[in-house]
Parts: C-alpha cells; structure tokens; sequence
C-alpha cells in the first residue's frame, strides 16, 4: 500500500514564524502535491513538483514555498504565517505520467496523506 | 474559475435509499475523473475512476456515471449507510499533461440519517 506521511497532525504558530510542513512517501512516485482544504472552497493546489528540484506554481502559491531535494520528500514552507494561512494541509502524490487505465483499476490516482492542522494565531 | 463544481454543499439521504451526488466540469480537455471521500481530520481516500471511454464504471455499493455531452458525473451510493457520512469530492484531469495534475470540486456533505 502506499503510504504518504505527513509529519505533524496539528500544529499552532503565531504570526510571522516560518512554517514547514514535511511529506514522505515510500512508493518511488515521482508526483507529489500540496493542496489546502478549506470550507466551502474544496481542495486548492498551493504546488506540485514531477521531479526532484522541479517545482511549479499551483492555483494559491502566493504565500508559500517548496522544496524537494529527494524523491520521496516534499516540504511547503510558510516563509512568514499569517492568520489567512490557517487551513488544513494536504500532500499527495502520484505516479509520473498518467496511463490509459482501461481497466480503471486507479492506477492514476492521488494518494494523500492524514493531513495537517494548522492554525496561526 | 472554478473548473469543477458541485454545486449541492450538503445531502441528507435515509439509510438504505440511493445517494446521489452531482459534479459538472467545465474543461472539456478532462478526460478522466476521480471520487474521493474525505471524514474530518483525515486525508480524502479514493472511492472510484472513470475515464472517458466509458459511461459508467462500478465498485460495489458505488456506481459513477459520466455524461461526456452534458460535461456531468454522478456518483450513486445503493444502498446508503450511516458509515457513508463523509465530505465527497470529485477530481478532473486531462491525459497527456505533465505532473498528472486534478482539479477538485468544493465538495458534498452526505449525511446518512439511521
């Protein structure tokens, strides 16, 4: 199975800190996303990366920053939290390239992580 | 712009009878489609696929319909279950691109009533 771990659940920091937000998967994908949760607004990408150090701009980058320096791991850093922030934060990641999946067995799916709180105060 | 929509926010449905859940898409490059359910204070987990070649697929208790003219999938829940209370949301993508990016709806509550 695979498995996405993020590595805090719930975290609280206060305005202006610098946040970082880790994800690990251990199924050799190449695709890994971040994604905010937010009522009423769904999931929006922040960013994705299709490789290491590659990188690129989702829906909402405005406010935040990746890294991906190996290819199981994938960080979002909140350079300075503000209260907007305040969401639920969701990695996922995914085989390379999609593949016509005849048999619809998912094999292009996403698969995220639990998630993590954060709330800036 | 919103490219895809639910545009139900919440569903209550009596155990036993039929859900059903709507999602409309604007982007008419979108060729394949992901269901997802979601509880609080956990990661959405995969319920189902579809892809373009077809109209329906089903899994068990669910049953995804795409309509490709109407640009317009539904997911059936028969029968429903109270364990089925859950945030739904459907994702959108488009073959061939890089990095295999979704598009998601805002998302349906389903509350399943005893």
């Amino acid at each position: 199975d695979v498995k996405v771990t993020q590595s805090s659940r719930y975290l609280v920091k206060r305005t202006g800190e610098k946040v970082f937000l880790e994800c690990v998967q251990d199924m050799d994908h190449e695709n890994m996303f971040w994604y905010r949760q937010d009522p009423g607004l769904g999931l929006r990408l922040i960013y994705f990366s299709y490789d290491v150090k590659m990188k690129e701009k989702g829906d909402i980058p405005e406010g935040y920053s990746v890294s991906r320096e190996k290819k199981e791991r994938f960080s979002l850093i909140l350079e300075s939290a503000s209260t907007n922030q305040t969401s639920m934060y969701l990695c996922a990641s995914s085989f390379g390239r999609m593949i016509f999946d005849t048999d619809l067995s998912g094999a292009n799916v996403l698969t995220f992580g639990a998630g993590s709180r954060l709330t800036v105060l | 712009d919103q490219q895809v929509k639910q545009n139900s926010p919440s569903l209550s449905v009596q155990e036993g009878r039929i859900s059903i859940l709507n999602c409309d898409y604007t982007n008419s490059m979108f060729d394949y489609f992901l269901w997802y359910k979601k509880y609080p204070a956990e990661g959405p987990t995969f319920l189902i696929s579809i892809s373009s070649i077809k109209d329906k697929n089903e899994d068990g208790r669910f049953t995804v319909f795409l309509n490709k003219s109407a640009k317009h999938l539904s997911l059936h829940i028969v029968p429903s279950q109270p364990g089925d209370s859950a945030v739904y949301f459907c994702a959108a993508s488009a073959f061939g691109g890089t990095g295999n990016q979704f598009y998601f709806g805002t998302g349906t509550s389903l509350t399943v009533i005893p």
